[in-house]
């Protein structure tokens, strides 16, 4: 089975801290994604990664930015955290296929993160 | 700009009851539609349609993709309580690499 684990599962952070979101997937997936989840808006990608060291913007990367220096692990890091990112954080990650049977992306748990 | 609108936003009935939740969709370069349900945690995978008229079903649960209407339907028949959860419809089309676009969800609440 596949596994995304995420670092934590709930997160409290104050206003102005850096963040860091962590994602690990076992399937040795091309493709990382971060999105976050809010009442009424549903998931927003915020990034994703389809190789290491490559990364796209979604569509909400404003105060985020990202990191995947290894296959397997890619990052969502909050610069200076703000009272609006509060939010929960979902990573996914799905093979890198073209061939249209490929893009079921497998979720994390996700992270609830509360910035006060 | 692509979108994925799914209706209704939510819905509540009674144990036993048939459900139909709705997915319409505008992108560009349609590849794949996608249904998940969350309950508690991280969305997990139901189906995925890439072909006009195929019904996927598994126990349950089916879904069928109209490509020239722009729409799925994701139906649930005899429904349990433990089918209460939010249902996820999401569209690959062309966005980069394998990227998705999601609609809000429709929260369904089954009581018994």
């Amino acid at each position: 089975d596949v596994k995304v684990t995420q670092s934590s599962r709930y997160l409290v952070k104050r206003t102005g801290e850096k963040v860091f979101l962590e994602c690990v997937q076992d399937m040795d997936h091309e493709n990382m994604f971060w999105y976050r989840q809010d009442p009424g808006l549903g998931l927003r990608l915020i990034y994703f990664s389809y190789d290491v060291k490559m990364k796209e913007k979604g569509d909400i990367p404003e105060g985020y930015s990202v990191s995947r220096e290894k296959k397997e692990r890619f990052s969502l890091i909050l610069e200076s955290a703000s009272t609006n990112q509060t939010s929960m954080y979902l990573c996914a990650s799905s093979f890198g296929l073209w061939d249209g049977s490929s893009y079921e992306q497998y979720f994390g748990p996700g992270t609830r993160l509360t910035v006060t | 700009e692509d979108k994925v609108v799914q209706s209704p936003l939510s819905l509540v009935v009674h144990e036993g009851d048939t459900v139909t939740l709705n997915c319409s969709y505008e992108v560009t370069n349609f590849r794949s539609l996608l249904w998940y349900k969350q309950e508690k945690k991280a969305p997990t995978f139901l189906f995925m349609l890439t072909s006009s008229g195929i019904e996927k079903k598994s126990g349950r649960l089916s879904s069928i993709l109209d490509k020239k209407e722009l729409f799925s339907i994701l139906n649930i028949t005899a429904t349990q309580t433990g089918d209460s959860a939010i249902y996820l419809c999401a569209v690959a089309g062309n966005q980069a690499g394998t990227a998705l676009i999601f609609g809000k969800g429709t929260t369904l609440s089954v009581s018994s």
